[in-house]
């Protein structure tokens, strides 16, 4: 049972441009939704998070804009550079008294091209 | 200061045979969870431990157990391994809080397992 599915499964964007990558979740009972980045041959590594009750976070270049009503998030990144070229994943968690089980999605393959 | 560190990084192994991986978390850190990565795929979580004891469990069969001790390090033991097993095992630590639900993980490099 897939319960983030994320979209697109790989995005080619040029140097300078936005890349936007969607996500939606099945769960109501998600109360944090974190992106991670993920370069060959490492691990995930937290890049952005937000809690349902905001609309859109903001952190240098990137941004995630959650729609709780249609159970939707997406991460925009601006101005896009090669250096973001990686595989981004969004994920949702929900807290049990204090344990985390995070639920990640699929996963989109980014490549920025100059 | 050390991140997560994961030992070995590359294992072999044939079906039925057993395997245990390693994991150091973060200084400071005293919970670690444990995902299974499957290529071209996302993470997927097999379990969480502190306090020595295992507190969640995602969905995974009775082969796949793991430990922590009492220095916070976890190690992770699959049984009767299965082609299908093949994977890189990520380990990822936090810090407890009680009632909290948006502590931050961090992620080691994984531990790429092939079975053949």
């Amino acid at each position: 049972q897939q319960q983030v599915k994320q979209s697109p499964q790989s995005l080619i964007v040029q140097k300078g441009g936005i890349s936007i990558i969607n996500c939606a979740y099945e769960n109501t009972a998600f109360d944090y939704f974190p992106w991670y980045q993920q370069f060959p041959g490492k691990g995930p590594a937290l890049l952005i998070a937000i809690r349902p009750d905001v609309s859109e976070k903001k952190e240098g270049r990137f941004t995630i804009s959650f729609n709780k009503s249609a159970k939707q998030f997406s991460l925009h990144i601006m101005d896009s550079q090669p250096g973001d070229s990686a595989t981004y994943f969004c994920a949702a968690s929900k807290g049990t008294g204090g344990y985390q089980k995070v639920t990640f999605g699929t996963g989109t393959k980014l490549q920025v091209i100059p | 200061d050390a991140g997560v560190t994961q030992s070995p990084t590359h294992l072999i192994k044939t079906r039925g045979q057993q395997v245990t991986l390693r994991c150091s978390p973060k200084s400071g850190h005293d919970t670690v969870s444990w995902y299974q990565q499957a290529l071209g795929q996302g993470p997927q979580f097999i379990f969480q431990y502190y306090e020595e004891e295992e507190r969640q469990r995602g969905n995974f069969p009775d082969r796949f157990s793991g430990h922590q001790f009492p220095n916070y390090s976890s190690e992770l033991n699959v049984n009767a391994l299965l082609l299908g097993d093949s994977a890189l095992y990520l380990c990822a630590s936090s810090l407890y809080v009680y009632q909290a639900t948006n502590e931050k993980l961090f992620f080691g490099s994984g531990t790429q397992l092939s079975v053949l």
